[in-house]
């Protein structure tokens, strides 16, 4: 059974730091892995989504990396601005055929003060 | 294209109340996947449907809830006999048919229920 974990739970930054946030899974046979954005009392907004076949995807300032054999995924957040403020969250299926049935972390809340 | 449609976004139902939940998928997507929220807790997997068919119900608890997605119209969560713990905020995503595992999931706005 697959397990999500991320750390830190909380994070605040000054405005312009570049900032690492991280997920651990526990089952390597990962097929992908999201990660999404959630601002407070809104829905999740998909931002990049990583394949198995893929080390990293990249969006704008947001870069997200997979390494399998350690089971990580980091988000890298360049530059960051306070409108980045919310909470992120990394999800993956349990298998392939599992489709989009998944398993979330805790979510990382992030505060990017000006 | 709209996105996907949950409504309605806030609920409030009494004890012992049926809660109905509609989530309408993006267009041309046919997976619905139903995730709750409870207060200070992270997202969790109810069910995943497709059209008229449970695919995967592991999530849900066994008793009140149910959930069913229509050849025509929303997939409809529905919690009978509704109680404090069930106040949660949920979610309903959903992906289209090609390529299962290779597909983001898209979410919804969510529906907030409160029970009182």
């Amino acid at each position: 059974k697959q397990e999500v974990t991320q750390i830190p739970a909380a994070l605040s930054v000054p405005e312009g730091e570049n900032l690492v946030l991280n997920c651990s899974f526990t089952d390597s046979a990962i097929y992908n892995l999201q990660w999404f954005r959630q601002d407070p009392g809104k829905g999740l907004t998909s931002l990049l989504l990583i394949q198995s076949s893929q080390r990293e995807q990249t969006s704008g300032r947001l870069n997200a990396s997979l390494d399998k054999s350690s089971g990580r995924s980091t988000l890298y957040i360049a530059a960051s601005q306070p409108g980045d403020s919310a909470t992120y969250l990394c999800a993956a299926p349990p298998s392939y055929n599992a489709g989009n049935m998944l398993t979330f972390g805790g979510g990382t809340r992030l505060m990017v003060k000006p | 294209n709209a996105g996907v449609m949950q409504n309605p976004r806030h609920l409030v139902r009494r004890r012992g109340q049926e809660a109905r939940l509609r989530c309408s998928p993006m267009k041309g997507h046919s997976h619905v996947y139903w995730y709750r929220q409870l207060p200070e807790e992270g997202l969790k997997f109810m069910v995943y449907l497709q059209k008229e068919n449970i695919i995967d119900e592991s999530g849900m608890p066994k008793e009140r809830f149910s959930a069913e997605f229509p050849k025509e119209g929303p997939s409809i969560l529905r919690i009978q006999q509704v109680v404090r713990g069930d106040s949660a905020a949920y979610f309903c995503a959903s992906s289209p048919s090609q390529g299962v595992g290779d597909t983001e999931a898209f979410f919804g706005q969510g529906t907030r229920l409160t029970v009182v």
